[in-house]
């Protein structure tokens, strides 16, 4: 079966520090990979997705970038944090379209 | 701009009885509607789905209602039991995207004992 696998959970970040979110799929081969961002109060934003390796579609512009350097690995990360890249990251896989996403666990990033 | 709204934030409901979850969509594109349940600190849970040639899809207890002349749909829960209490997200993806979802902000449901 599938599954996903997200890290850290949580992390506590000054501002200006760098960023590095990992999410690795097992039990699958090119799933669509995604990183969503859900802000207190707020609903889910789609941050980053990804049909291939190396392919990477940016949805909002912002201080963060994604990579996506084999199959079933993918990268969100920042060279100097802010104050309001704070939230829960959220990253999934898809098998296609129109079929549902499956999320991690999240990451709670916290920057001070 | 947001393409898909759930007006209600909360929502409380009694053990045993139904509960409805309502998302309204403004795309017309839209083709594929999803439900994802989310508890505290854990990523959303897929719930169930419908795709935009159907108006009902059942699972158990769960059942989703396509209205597509009014852009709504709704989830309907019953019987309702504890452990339903969580917050239900919305979904919808457009027809010819890659299938990268649009969530609304979340409904939380909270179910007495």
């Amino acid at each position: 079966s599938q599954t996903i696998h997200q890290w850290p959970a949580t992390l506590v970040q000054p501002v200006g520090s760098p960023l590095s979110l990992e999410c690795t799929v097992e039990g699958t081969s090119n799933p669509n990979l995604y990183w969503y961002r859900q802000a207190a109060g707020r609903g889910l934003q789609l941050l980053f997705y990804s049909v291939g390796i190396g392919q990477i579609s940016s949805e909002v512009p912002q201080n963060l970038s994604a990579s996506r350097p084999q199959d079933r690995q993918f990268i969100l990360s920042s060279k100097k944090l802010l104050l309001s890249d704070s939230g829960f990251y959220l990253c999934a896989w898809q098998s296609g379209p129109n079929s549902p996403l499956h999320f991690g666990n999240g990451t709670r990033l916290t920057v001070t | 701009d947001q393409q898909v709204k759930q007006n209600s934030p909360s929502l409380s409901v009694q053990e045993g009885r139904i509960s409805i979850l309502n998302c309204d969509y403004t795309n017309s594109m839209f083709d594929y509607f999803l439900w994802y349940k989310k508890y505290p600190a854990e990523g959303p849970t897929f719930l169930i789905s419908i795709s935009s040639i159907k108006d009902k899809n059942e699972d158990g207890r769960f059942t989703v209602f396509l209205n597509k002349s009014a852009k709504h749909l709704s989830l309907h829960i019953v019987p309702s039991q504890p452990g339903d209490s969580a917050v239900y997200f919305c979904a919808a993806s457009e027809e010819g995207s890659q299938g990268n979802l649009i969530f609304g902000k979340g409904t939380k449901l909270s179910v007495k004992p």
